[in-house]
């Protein structure tokens, strides 16, 4: 079993329409968990960080379930500029050990 | 802003050829990272640092070594490049404090190997 699993994609949905991504982990002595956003042919980003009680940037809402191992990304009324590939990150040892997840790619069409 | 430079956006090299693909950092992060990422697999780590002259080895690091002699750069070296190690090289850079740290990435170095 893979350490960090992604719905494999990708996600074909029209302007405006929200949309959710799924992420699961198995070390359960997990620390801090993540959402990055990559760009065609660019460096992954930071996106936002995930905390236990969930939390919410604009149009991103990331939430965290430590019992089930389980960490979700909603966007809502996506843009043509959310296209992107988004990749769960998982840290098991405060910054010295990041777990990637395959991503999962997005296009945003008009 | 927290900048990470590798020093290659693109390399085509030989079978056989010593290869050095250098990272440079600027925000003084202990943490130094290198993965390869591919089509279908994600990033997969090759190779890690927490402090100067300190390594770690990843999931894949046969056919890599590595070299941090100064605390803001890492490289990674491929002894004798083979064709399967032609990929997108990506560096990374963390800072350690107790709790949530960000990974700040290098631009990408696309090596292939011919």
């Amino acid at each position: 079993r893979k350490e960090v699993e992604q719905d494999p994609g990708p996600f074909n949905v029209p302007e405006g329409a929200t949309v959710a991504f799924n992420c699961t982990y198995s070390n359960s002595a997990s620390q801090s968990f993540f959402w990055y956003r990559q760009d065609c042919r660019k460096e992954p980003k930071l996106l936002m960080s995930v905390y236990s009680s969930g939390n919410e940037d604009g149009r991103f809402t990331a939430q965290l379930n430590r019992a089930s191992q389980y960490i979700s990304l909603l966007i809502r009324d996506s843009k043509l500029s959310d296209s992107a590939t988004y990749l769960c990150v998982v840290n098991d040892n405060y910054g010295q050990n990041f777990v990637f997840g395959p991503g999962t790619r997005l296009s945003v069409l008009p | 802003d927290v900048k990470v430079t590798q020093s290659s956006r693109y390399l085509v090299k030989r079978t056989g050829e010593k290869v050095f693909l250098e990272c440079v950092q600027d925000m003084d992060h202990e943490n130094m990272f290198w993965y390869r990422q591919d089509p279908g697999l994600g990033l997969r780590l090759i190779y890690f640092s927490y402090d100067v002259k300190m390594k770690e080895k990843g999931d894949i690091p046969e056919g890599y070594s590595v070299s941090r002699e100064k605390k803001e750069r890492f490289s990674l070296i491929l002894e004798s490049a083979s064709t399967n190690q032609t990929s997108m090289y990506l560096c990374a850079s963390t800072y350690n404090p107790e709790g949530n740290t960000e990974a700040f990435f290098g631009q990408g170095t696309r090596l292939t190997v011919v």
